[in-house]
């Protein structure tokens, strides 16, 4: 099951420019997280967000959530030709197997300089 | 480098065949995630253990087990391999018992597994 979509499937934007990816999700959560994957790459964490807090920033990136429309949404300023990748939302799903972590089919993120 | 080791890189097997992948968590980290990635799947979690025992399950085939040993290293298991089960392997780990704790998840390189 997925549980995060994103939105796009994919972008090109040139360098410096603004990049912005959308996240929906289906049931209540804890928690949103956002990955990055550089091709054929571990995933790597960049951001989280609690279910109470409404934005966050982190560096070049700001993330959002909206718990009421269940979406979340990246946004990456003055984009580099180094942030080209596939970006993740994760949120919290419990299932009856446990609480596992579930990953959107993502966004891939193509910066030309 | 995110601490987690995964072996090995690369695997090229054949149908029926049966292969180990290996995953060497953060120190520290009593937890071990493993996930598939293909390209019409997506990224799918497969299971957890958190020291030694099974926390959860995901969509992992009644082919593929995975354990985790008292060092805290694991292995998953997949037999019977179909020309399907070509996939990225991922394993990850964090210190926390819960996925979602918000506890950071660190991802190994991954193991490419090609049936042929």
């Amino acid at each position: 099951s997925q549980q995060g979509e994103e939105d796009p499937q994919a972008l090109s934007i040139q360098e410096g420019e603004n990049a912005t990816m959308n996240c929906s999700y289906k049931t209540s959560i804890n928690n949103l997280q956002w990955y990055r994957q550089n091709s054929g790459r571990g995933l790597v964490h960049l951001i989280l967000i609690r279910s109470n807090e409404r934005e966050k920033h982190s560096g070049r990136l700001r993330v959002t959530l909206d718990t009421s429309k269940k979406s979340s949404s990246l946004l990456i300023t003055a984009s580099r030709a180094a942030d080209t990748a596939s970006y993740f939302c994760a949120t919290d799903e419990l299932g009856e197997y446990g609480n596992k972590l579930v990953f959107g089919a993502g966004t891939i993120l193509r910066v030309k300089s | 480098d995110s601490g987690v080791t995964q072996t090995p890189k690369h695997l090229i097997t054949a149908t029926g065949q049966r292969v180990t992948l290996r995953c060497s968590p953060r120190s520290g980290d009593l937890s071990v995630y493993w996930y598939q990635q293909s390209l019409d799947q997506g990224l799918q979690f497969l299971i957890q253990y958190y020291n030694g025992e099974e926390r959860a399950k995901g969509n992992i085939l009644e082919r593929f087990s995975a354990q985790q040993f008292p060092d805290l290293h694991s292995e998953l298991n997949l037999s019977s391999l179909e020309l399907g089960d070509s996939a990225l392997y991922f394993c990850a780990s964090s210190i926390s018992r819960r996925a979602t704790s918000g506890n950071t998840i660190y991802f190994g390189e991954g193991s490419w597994l090609t049936v042929v």
